[in-house]
């Protein structure tokens, strides 16, 4: 079983489109992360949630929404998408000691 | 969050030589993580510390938490063409609730 999954792994889309990627993991850990890796490979979180609740919320564009229906699961909907949204988004988890357990990411091509 | 400086940004070894690569930061962390990505996959945790001045191996894979607390270093022993990837360094402070990354080390290989 995978840990941390998430959907689409690959996604090429519109600019001006507006797009979902979905993450579920089984590892029952409290905490869930959206992080963006861009063309130079850095990794930078964007949004993290503690038992469905909003904890961590970078400096990031407010057509970014993060959705946390259950601690299992952390949604990121991405609204009039932009040709600089490209990057790999990766979902992670990790329990109190804060080590991060990651899915395989989602690639995003906006076109 | 607060990036790290990761060195060497990029290396291309030959099989069977050793590799280093180290972390800094300006800030004191609790825990040291180092992880490796291979081309198309997430970030995997290959070793975790947790008190300065700690070293431990996995395998041929031998990490330190700096006395300081404010670095870590990476070795990998007798390098084999499986270890291509980036690795990259991860710092949790006191916040507890996210990692802050290095730019990670680019590694290559060559049989």
């Amino acid at each position: 079983d995978t840990a941390v999954s998430q959907t689409p792994k690959y996604l090429v889309t519109q600019m001006g489109n507006d797009k979902s990627i979905k993450c579920e993991q089984n590892l029952g850990h409290d905490t869930m992360y959206w992080y963006k890796q861009d063309s130079k490979k850095f990794l930078k979180i964007m949004f993290s949630y503690n038992n469905k609740e909003l904890i961590i919320n970078e400096t990031v564009p407010n057509r970014f929404s993060p959705k946390s229906p259950d601690k299992a699961h952390l949604n990121l909907h991405i609204n009039s998408l932009e040709l600089g949204d490209s990057a790999v988004y990766f979902c992670a988890s990790s329990q109190m000691d804060g080590v991060l357990y990651f899915g395989e990411g989602s690639w995003l091509t906006v076109v | 969050g607060q990036q790290l400086n990761q060195s060497p940004q990029s290396m291309f070894i030959q099989e069977g030589e050793d590799v280093s690569m180290n972390c800094t930061s300006s800030s004191i962390f609790n825990t040291w993580l180092w992880y490796k990505q291979e081309p198309g996959e997430g970030p995997v945790l290959l070793i975790a510390l947790y008190k300065a001045g700690e070293l431990t191996s996995n395998g041929r894979l031998t990490a330190q938490f700096g006395i300081t607390r404010k670095d870590s270093f990476l070795n990998i022993s007798a390098s084999i063409p499986s270890d291509v990837g980036i690795y990259f360094c991860a710092g949790l402070g006191n916040s507890g609730y996210a990692l802050n990354f290095g730019k990670g080390t680019s590694l290559l290989v060559t049989p």
